[in-house]
């Protein structure tokens, strides 16, 4: 049973350009969420993505946007980058509202220079 | 922002020893997770806790609730090297519908051999 899968694992992107991270969801979930985490603090909230829409968001800027596909996976873009992007993304897919728990992908490592 | 704090910041102790870490929280819950990350990579959920719950035991893994406190506390008995990771509560609040988490900024626990 295939877990949450990220790609790609690290990327480096120069600052003003724009980026784009994919996310699969685990297999019979059907949210995804997407988090940022700085080195050293806690994951913070992005957004969530259900039945292809944007359901929830956090406090960033709209430079951060967002899709879900038909089969639940999911993008997240990010323009205009600055340095303060550098970070880890994570993944992580539920069902519905995540009562039944939450799993996490492995992240993709964002430098942004 | 970021809803819970972890205490300590950092642990370090020798395999064997009990490591305890603690979490407080700012408004009403509907469940507290732990949560382990190893070495900046994806997060692995460690225990769900409901608000209606005072104890939750998962192998070496015990957790208490206070909902008049609002704190949580993370027990790791009988620690061994491979426990070394960051550890991160989330909490999900009553007045969220979707699921969404907030992390604390994390305690990093160093098991030494």
């Amino acid at each position: 049973d295939a877990g949450v899968t990220q790609s790609p694992t690290h990327l480096i992107k120069t600052r003003g350009q724009q980026v784009t991270l994919r996310c699969s969801p685990k297999s019979g979930h059907d949210t995804v969420s997407w988090y940022q985490q700085a080195l050293g603090q806690g994951p913070q909230f992005i957004f969530q993505y259900y039945e292809e829409e944007e359901r929830q968001r956090g406090n960033f800027p709209d430079r951060f946007s967002g899709h879900q596909f038909p089969n639940y996976s999911s993008e997240l873009n990010v323009n205009a980058l600055l340095l303060g992007d550098s970070a880890l993304y994570l993944c992580a897919s539920s069902f519905q509202t995540g009562e039944g728990g939450y799993t996490f992908g492995s992240g993709t490592r964002l430098t942004v220079v | 922002s970021q809803q819970g704090e972890e205490d300590p910041q950092a642990l370090s102790i020798q395999e064997g020893e009990n490591a305890t870490m603690n979490c407080s929280y700012k408004t009403s819950i509907n469940n507290l997770q732990w949560y382990r990350q190893n070495s900046g990579r994806g997060l692995v959920h460690l225990i769900l806790i409901r608000s209606n719950e005072r104890e939750k035991h998962s192998g070496r893994l015990r957790v208490t609730l206070d909902t008049s406190k609002k704190s949580s506390s993370l027990l790791i008995t009988a620690s061994r090297a491979a426990d070394t990771a960051s550890y991160f509560c989330a909490t999900r609040q009553t007045t969220d519908s979707w699921g969404k988490l907030q992390f604390g900024a994390g305690t990093q626990v160093v098991v030494t051999p």
